[in-house]
Formats: C-alpha cells, sequence, structure tokens
C-alpha cells in the first residue's frame, strides 16, 4: 500500500515533443506528490510538487496533472529539449502541517531527448 | 542558492568497518532525512529527524544505522558494522517548518563502496 507505481521505465521522445510519464499510488493518505529530475552522478532535484486539491499545476515547460478519484498523476514535460535528458522520479508523502514523513519514490523513468 | 551539502562524495570501505556519512543540511530548515539509492534502483527513504530526535524511520533502518546532530549545522548517519549490502549512494535531505511547505532538497550523495 505505500507503493508508488511509476510507468515507462525508459521513454525516447523527439526534440520538441511532449513527454508524458505516469504515476499511480493506492495509499489514500498521501497528500503531496513531488517529481524529481536526476542526473548521472547527482542527487535528485525537486522540478514540481502538488497537492491533492488541485487537478493540475503549470511551471515553466512541465505540467503535474492530478486525478485524485483514480489515484493517478502524471508529468508532462512541453517542447522538450536534450537538457532533459535524465532519470525522472515521482514520488507521495503524507504531508502532516510541522510532519517530517518521507517520500516514496517511484522506480524512475528514463527519459532520452533525441535531436 | 542555499543547499545541501554531503561529505565525502565517495567513500570505500572493508566489511565490517564503521563509517559515518556527513550533511550540512540548509540553514533555516529543521527537517533532515536520509536516503539511500542502490546503483540503478529508486531512492529508498531512511530516517527522518527532527528536534534532535527521529521521527520516522523505514525498514531499512535498522540497529546497525544511527543519526546524530552533533552541532548546529552537521546532521550524521552512522553504520556501525557495514556489509556488501551497504553499497549504494546516500542522499541526505532537508526541508523547512511551518511554512506549509513539504519540500525536500537533497544533497548530492555520498557512494558508499563496501569491500
Amino acid at each position: 500500500q505505500q507503493q508508488v507505481k511509476q510507468s515507462p521505465q525508459s521513454l525516447i521522445v523527439q526534440k520538441g515533443g511532449i513527454s508524458i510519464i505516469n504515476c499511480a499510488y493506492e495509499n489514500t493518505a498521501f497528500d503531496y506528490f513531488p517529481w524529481y529530475q536526476q542526473f548521472p552522478g547527482k542527487g535528485p532535484a525537486l522540478l514540481i510538487a502538488i497537492r491533492p486539491d488541485v487537478s493540475e499545476k503549470k511551471e515553466g515547460r512541465f505540467t503535474i496533472s492530478f486525478n485524485k478519484s483514480a489515484k493517478q498523476f502524471s508529468l508532462h514535460i512541453m517542447d522538450s529539449q536534450p537538457g532533459d535528458s535524465a532519470t525522472y522520479f515521482c514520488a507521495a508523502s503524507i504531508g502532516r502541517m510541522g510532519g517530517a514523513d518521507g517520500l516514496t519514490f517511484g522506480k524512475g523513468t528514463h527519459l532520452i531527448i533525441q535531436p | 542558492e542555499p543547499e545541501v551539502t554531503q561529505t565525502p562524495s565517495h567513500q570505500v570501505t572493508q566489511m565490517g568497518q564503521e563509517v559515518i556519512l556527513r550533511c550540512v543540511p540548509i540553514s533555516n530548515h529543521l527537517y533532515f532525512y536520509w536516503y539511500r539509492q542502490i546503483l540503478g534502483q529508486k531512492v529508498e527513504f531512511l530516517v527522518s529527524f527532527y528536534n534532535n530526535e527521529i521521527s520516522e524511520k523505514s525498514e531499512i533502518f535498522d540497529d546497525q544505522f544511527s543519526v546524530e546532530r552533533p552541532d548546529g549545522s552537521n546532521f550524521t548517519l552512522k553504520i556501525r558494522s557495514t556489509k556488501l549490502e551497504d553499497s549504494a549512494m546516500y542522499f541526505c535531505a532537508s526541508s523547512q517548518i511551518g511554512t506549509g511547505s513539504y519540500e525536500q532538497y537533497f544533497g548530492p550523495g555520498t557512494r558508499l563502496t563496501v569491500t
């Protein structure tokens, strides 16, 4: 019940295209859903995050879509660029005010943007 | 921009030895975390720490592990007697309190190799 399932495992997108990565969760207590970007040899970098009170959040070329009833959320990268080539992780936690809950991560998606 | 720092970047140790991994969280953050990432796998939560005590820990964080905030800036992870399967990247993260923000910021990691 603590798992976050992420797909696809790998993704190849042409430059300028839309990259879409999907995640699903089971624990209905999760209420904070961030996406992290990781380059080889580096730590995960927070990209964008959403709380379940909204269905979509957009920051620049990155958009999270959230479907609370389906317990699914996705990352859309518009106008994908070669510099976006990285591993992307979705995550979830119980975002209690004042709490220090650990993030449960998906298995990651290796994204390659072809020039 | 403030960032989480970690030392050393790479630690090689022999099985059975004790290791201490060090982290300096972002200065105004009060929640601290350790995660690990076995090569090619997802990031896994180990422990969270707040107000000088463990807030939450995972099944991975057994009696071989301990955390400490020895002074006002450092946060350490000690592995008492390392095993081959402890070989992984270890990431420290920190987050703020009281702002409704649950964003966790990760350091660059320490690669631990147990031989």
